[in-house]
């Protein structure tokens, strides 16, 4: 079965600080991997998927497969970046379902 | 992008009394509509994929004649909970998917439900 890690409840760091939020994943086919946020009192919303290789509000995040992560970056965390990031994992055999990790709490300290 | 509404956004019920949350997709046909449920600081569970005009998909440890499914057209699906008791006090999320093959899932802004 799949399974999405993020090890970080809660993390947090100086605005202009680097910032790195973590996901592994437990997958036995060709993982799909995204991002999605949700800032406070909003809706969740995707920020990034892996298969785009796409810079959304200068988050990146790469695949790594030896090592199952798609760790979310940004090289200088801004105020407006404080909300909660999820990882999923997609599902294929034609459900397109989403595993969700966890989710960790960026709080951007000004 | 795609618009996804939930109704109600909150609500609170007596035990043993059924609700009934929609979940509509405004702009986009649906061919996938998702419900999970969040507990406070915790994660979203995915609980039933419904397709529309077949039955709905459910997870294991759902119960589907306690959450009830109905995705009757490609703009509308419903979630009924019934007889619901304090356990099933949470936030109710419903996404919604456009087509074949991969697309994107654009999520509602959830519905509280209260069970006093």
């Amino acid at each position: 079965a799949q399974r999405v890690t993020q090890p970080e409840k809660l993390l947090s760091v100086f605005k202009g600080a680097p910032v790195e939020l973590k996901c592994n994943y437990s997958y036995s086919g060709s993982p799909e991997l995204f991002w999605y946020v949700q800032y406070s009192r909003q809706r969740l919303q995707l920020l990034l998927r892996h298969i785009s290789r796409e810079s959304i509000k200068g988050f990146t995040a790469d695949l790594n497969k030896g090592e199952t992560s798609f760790h979310l970056k940004k090289p200088f965390a801004q105020e407006e970046d404080s909300a909660m990031y999820y990882c999923a994992l997609l599902s294929g055999a034609g459900s397109y379902q989403l595993t969700f990790g966890k989710g960790t709490k960026l709080s951007v300290i000004p | 992008g795609a618009v996804v509404s939930q109704h109600p956004s909150r609500v609170i019920c007596k035990s043993g009394t059924s609700v009934k949350i929609e979940c509509r997709s405004l702009d986009f046909q649906a061919t996938t509509m998702f419900w999970y449920r969040q507990f406070p600081k915790q994660s979203l569970m995915l609980m039933a994929t419904s397709n529309e005009g077949s039955k709905a998909t459910y997870e294991q440890g759902v119960e589907k004649d306690k959450f009830l499914i109905n995705h009757a057209s490609l703009t509308l699906s419903t979630l009924t909970v019934t007889s619901a008791h304090p356990e099933d006090s949470s936030f109710y999320i419903c996404s919604a998917r456009a087509g074949q093959g991969y697309n994107e899932q654009f999520f509602g802004p959830g519905t509280r439900l209260t069970v006093l």
